[in-house]
């Protein structure tokens, strides 16, 4: 079975200082991880995807997410916060699987501080 | 330009007053989705499809329907809308179904009130 988690609902930083969302996922297989970005009353925009290639993946806008098998992490990261970045994250996991689903994490609100 | 429609954006209706949110991607995937995001919940999933009349239920599907007669198109049909079902709607789709592992590409997302 699989499950991602989220571990903050909300996180706050200022502007120009490091963003760190982080996410905890279970599968029983070797998973694709996303993250995605939702501005407000927008749809959702990928980020970035790990697809079992390097462990370290860069995404748009800066960002980058590391896959720790060990941790069963996959940690969005950026080193300066934007106003801009003010949006609500999601971690996705979609596993190898003929009937595997796509499971969400509930998201993460990043608020910036000016 | 490569999206995901969706049809109405927002809608306000009355409790067992059949609706159906029409979704449409002009990319050829072969797998579709539909998702209901409420606050704290993140998006969860209604339905599925691999391809054409091919569909499964997600995680929520109690109170609504689909069909998949085209590839291109995916609506969601709610024959009897109550208020629980008030929520923000998306659908997504990708280019092939599980095992592929490629990503989801979103419409802009359906707001539906249910009074």
């Amino acid at each position: 079975a699989q499950s991602v988690t989220q571990l903050d609902s909300h996180v706050s930083v200022s502007e120009g200082t490091p963003v760190l969302l982080r996410c905890n996922y279970s599968s029983s297989y070797s998973p694709s991880l996303f993250w995605y970005v939702q501005h407000p009353n927008k749809g959702l925009q990928l980020l970035l995807k790990y697809t079992s290639a390097a462990t370290l993946v860069k995404g748009i806008n800066g960002f980058e997410a590391e896959f720790k098998k060990s941790e069963t992490s996959f940690h969005l990261t950026k080193p300066s916060a934007h106003m801009s970045d003010a949006a609500e994250y999601f971690c996705v996991v979609r596993g190898y699987s003929s009937a595997s689903k796509i499971i969400f994490g509930s998201g993460t609100r990043l608020s910036i501080r000016p | 330009e490569a999206q995901v429609t969706q049809n109405p954006r927002y809608l306000i209706t009355v409790t067992g007053k059949k609706l159906t949110v029409t979704c449409s991607q002009n990319m050829n995937h072969e797998y579709m989705s539909w998702y209901r995001q409420d606050p704290g919940l993140g998006l969860r999933q209604i339905y599925y499809s691999m391809n054409v009349e091919v569909t499964d239920k997600g995680d929520v599907p109690e109170g609504y329907k689909v069909s998949r007669k085209e590839k291109r198109n995916f609506p969601l049909i709610l024959e009897s809308p109550s208020p629980n079902q008030t929520s923000l709607y998306f659908c997504a789709s990708s280019p092939g179904a599980p095992p592929d592992t490629g990503e989801l590409f979103f419409g802009e997302g359906s707001r539906l009130t249910v009074l």
